[in-house]
């Protein structure tokens, strides 16, 4: 059973330029969350999606970034003109739901951003 | 929100010794989760445990929700179990499956 997958690893993007990072849930799961971990600091929540639903955005930057997790396809985190303050290890998470044993997060190996 | 304290935020052990690290929170909790990051990054599910005791292998971990922390037990210790290990939690009352993650303890174990 395939875990989180995401892609790309490792990602590097000049100032002004868009970076979209993938994530596919384990299989099965229909929950996927994103988390950032900033250099020197914890892994900080950022949104929370269902299919075709934001379910949580609080954690979000309210400019230059967006998530989607479309009906079919992986869940997609946008950042819009990147600057150098993006640089960092960007984690999917994904759960079969809510409540009891669903609410375990499984996460994938993350996408270092890296904004030149 | 709700917060999470992990200590020590350092510990360096000699290969084969025992560790018990430790998980504040200040709320009730719905989730909480136990993580190993290694030293490429990935972080690694060692336990779903928001309350009760749970073993595998070396490590064990006990929560007492009603008190409000969490411990993880590391035992035999070995170069392998290098890395940062995180409490994250789930709050109940947040109406969303948020994880909120404390500091991390950076363990070293040397040989």
């Amino acid at each position: 059973n395939a875990g989180v997958m995401q892609n790309p690893r490792h990602l590097v993007r000049r100032r002004g330029q868009e970076a979209r990072l993938r994530c596919s849930p384990m299989k099965g799961h229909s929950h996927v969350y994103w988390y950032r971990q900033l250099p020197e600091e914890g892994l900080k929540f950022m949104v929370y999606l269902q299919k075709e639903n934001i379910i949580d955005e609080s954690g979000m930057p309210k400019e230059r970034f967006s998530a989607e997790f479309p009906k079919e396809g992986p869940s997609i985190l946008r950042i819009q003109q990147v600057v150098r303050g993006d640089s960092a290890a960007y984690f999917c998470a994904s759960s079969h739901g809510q409540g009891g044993l669903y609410n375990e997060q499984f996460f994938g190996p993350g996408t270092r951003l890296t904004v030149l | 929100g709700i917060q999470v304290e992990q200590s020590p935020p350092d510990l360096i052990l000699q290969e084969g010794a025992n560790s018990t690290l430790r998980c504040n929170f200040s709320d009730s909790v719905n989730n909480l989760q136990w993580f190993h990051q290694n030293p490429w990054g990935q972080l690694i599910n060692l336990f779903y445990i928001p309350s009760g005791t749970k073993q595998n292998g070396r490590l064990s971990a006990t929560t007492v929700a009603t008190e409000r922390y969490s411990l993880l037990y590391i035992s035999s210790s070995q170069t392998t179990d290098s890395g940062v290990y995180f409490c994250a939690v789930g709050d109940s009352g947040a109406g969303s499956y948020q994880l909120t993650f404390g500091k991390g303890t950076k363990l070293s174990v040397i040989p």
